[in-house]
C-alpha cells in the first residue's frame, strides 16, 4: 500500500525549534519530489516547501525562507522539515505530499498530518 | 505573489450541479489541480491538468480552464460530495505552488 506517515509534531514555544519526519512505503520514494503542505485550524491549505527527488533543488513559501528547511533521505524513505524561530502563526497541521510527474506534479498521495502548536 | 480566489461556499440540491471557480490572472495558462478536502481528513485529488480524472474519481467530476477562470464542475450531486474544494497551481515566476482560497460545498 502506498503510504506516507508523518510525525514529530508536538508543543513547542515561540522561538523553538521542531523536526518534523515523513515516512513513506509503498512506492520508489527516490523518484518523486516531496512536498510539506500545512493547514492552520480553520484555514485553508498552504504550501510550505518541496524538494526535488535527488535534494538538489529546494524550493520554499516566502514565509518561512530563512527558518525552514526540507530535505530528504531516500535511503531511509524520509521526508523532513527542520523548523527554527517558529511563531504563532505556524501553528497548523503540517502534511507531506507526492508530487506525481503522471499527473502533472498534482499531489497525488498524502500523509495523515502532523499537528504543531506554537504557544507559550 | 500569484493570488487564487474562490467562493467562500457554494449550495447545492442534490442531483444538481455544483460549479466553483477559480480565478488567477491568466490561469488558463497554467495547468490548474483541484483537490477535495473533508473534515478531520487530508486532502484527496480530484482533478489534475486542468480536466483529467485520477483513477478512482467518479465521472460527475470535471474541470476546465481558460483566461482567468478554472471551474470545477460537480455533476449529479450526492450527499457525499459536501466537503471543501481547493485548486492550486504551480507559479513558475516564484516557483512556489499556490492554493486557492478553498469553497465549502454545502449539500442541501
Amino acid at each position: 500500500e502506498v503510504q506516507l506517515v508523518e510525525s514529530g509534531g508536538g508543543l513547542v514555544q515561540p522561538g523553538g525549534s521542531l523536526r518534523l519526519s515523513c515516512a513513506a512505503s509503498g512506492f520508489t520514494f527516490s523518484s518523486y519530489w516531496m512536498s510539506w503542505v500545512r493547514q492552520a485550524p480553520g484555514k485553508g491549505l498552504e504550501w510550505v516547501a518541496n524538494i526535488k527527488q535527488d535534494g538538489s533543488e529546494k524550493y520554499y513559501v516566502d514565509s518561512v525562507k530563512g527558518r525552514f528547511t526540507i530535505s530528504r533521505d531516500n535511503a531511509k524513505n524520509s521526508l523532513y522539515l527542520q523548523m527554527n524561530s517558529l511563531r504563532a502563526e505556524d501553528t497548523a497541521v503540517y502534511y507531506c505530499a507526492r508530487s506525481s510527474g503522471s499527473y502533472y506534479r498534482a499531489f497525488d498521495i498524502w500523509g495523515q498530518g502532523t499537528m504543531v502548536t506554537v504557544s507559550s | 505573489s500569484y493570488v487564487l480566489t474562490q467562493p467562500p461556499s457554494v449550495s447545492v440540491a442534490p442531483g444538481k450541479t455544483a460549479r466553483i471557480t477559480c480565478g488567477g490572472n491568466n490561469i488558463g495558462s497554467k495547468s490548474v489541480h483541484w483537490y477535495q478536502q473533508k473534515p478531520g481528513q487530508a486532502p484527496v485529488l480530484v482533478i489534475y491538468y486542468d480536466s483529467d480524472r485520477p483513477s478512482g474519481i467518479p465521472e460527475r467530476f470535471s474541470g476546465s480552464n481558460s483566461g482567468n477562470t478554472a471551474t470545477l464542475t460537480i455533476s449529479r450531486v450526492e450527499a457525499g460530495d459536501e466537503a471543501d474544494y481547493y485548486c492550486q497551481v504551480w507559479d513558475s515566476s516564484s516557483d512556489q505552488y499556490v492554493f486557492g482560497t478553498g469553497t465549502k460545498v454545502t449539500v442541501l
